[in-house]
């Protein structure tokens, strides 16, 4: 069975901190790992995946297959990151595309 | 850009109703799928669709569910038969084969 977990429901930095929003996940295999991020009243959008390796608005993210983990992280946070950010994992082969996601971490950063 | 549409963007029914959510996916995708979230739980997936055909279910996704391509471009969710739990924010996405998914804003759904 996949499984993904966000130990933290709320994050609360200042501007300018750096900010660690934690992801660990279960699966038997070799997944895919994704950030999606919801701002207010706006819909889900894909912030990384882990195959490409990008850094997307200052956010990176490295899958360390050892501790079976996926965290963001991002070196100096800023007010318009605050938004709710769910970690997604999908399995390869006939379950590529299905999603599971995380319970999400709602990220605040204070000015 | 291209952007997943969904309608309405809130149904309010009563308990035993037929509801249907439509989704029109980004016109070149192939993949298509639902996924629902209960107030304060996280995102579930319930069905993905390819080729016209379900590809695969959660176990939420039982007898009452049902997913329809009419006309090749609506993508819809049906549930024959509403109860309270169903009450929730679903969620419509769609991509090609080697993409991600691109989401809905979401239907959110409140059964009385």
């Amino acid at each position: 069975a996949q499984r993904v977990t966000q130990p933290e429901k709320l994050l609360s930095v200042f501007k300018g901190a750096p900010v660690e929003l934690k992801c660990n996940y279960s699966y038997s295999g070799s997944p895919e790992l994704f950030w999606y991020v919801q701002y207010s009243r706006q819909r889900l959008q894909l912030l990384l995946r882990h195959i490409s390796r990008e850094s997307i608005k200052g956010f990176t993210a490295d899958l360390n297959k050892g501790e079976t983990s996926f965290h963001l992280k991002k070196p100096f946070a800023q007010e318009e990151d605050s938004a709710m950010y769910y970690c997604a994992l999908s399995g390869r082969g006939t379950s590529y595309g299905k999603l599971t996601f995380g319970q999400g971490t709602i990220l605040t950063v204070h000015p | 850009e291209p952007e997943v549409t969904q309608t309405p963007s809130h149904q309010v029914t009563q308990m035993g109703q037929e509801v249907i959510l439509r989704c029109v996916p980004i016109s070149n995708h192939l993949y298509f799928y639902w996924y629902r979230q209960i107030l304060g739980q996280k995102v579930e997936f319930l069905v993905s669709f390819y080729n016209n055909e379900i590809s695969e279910k959660s176990e939420i996704f039982d007898d009452q569910f049902s997913v329809e391509r009419p006309d090749g471009s609506n993508f819809t969710l049906k549930i024959r038969s509403t109860k309270l739990e169903d009450s929730a924010m679903y969620f419509c996405a769609s991509r090609t084969i080697t993409d991600t998914q691109y989401f809905g804003p979401g239907t959110r759904l409140t059964v009385l």
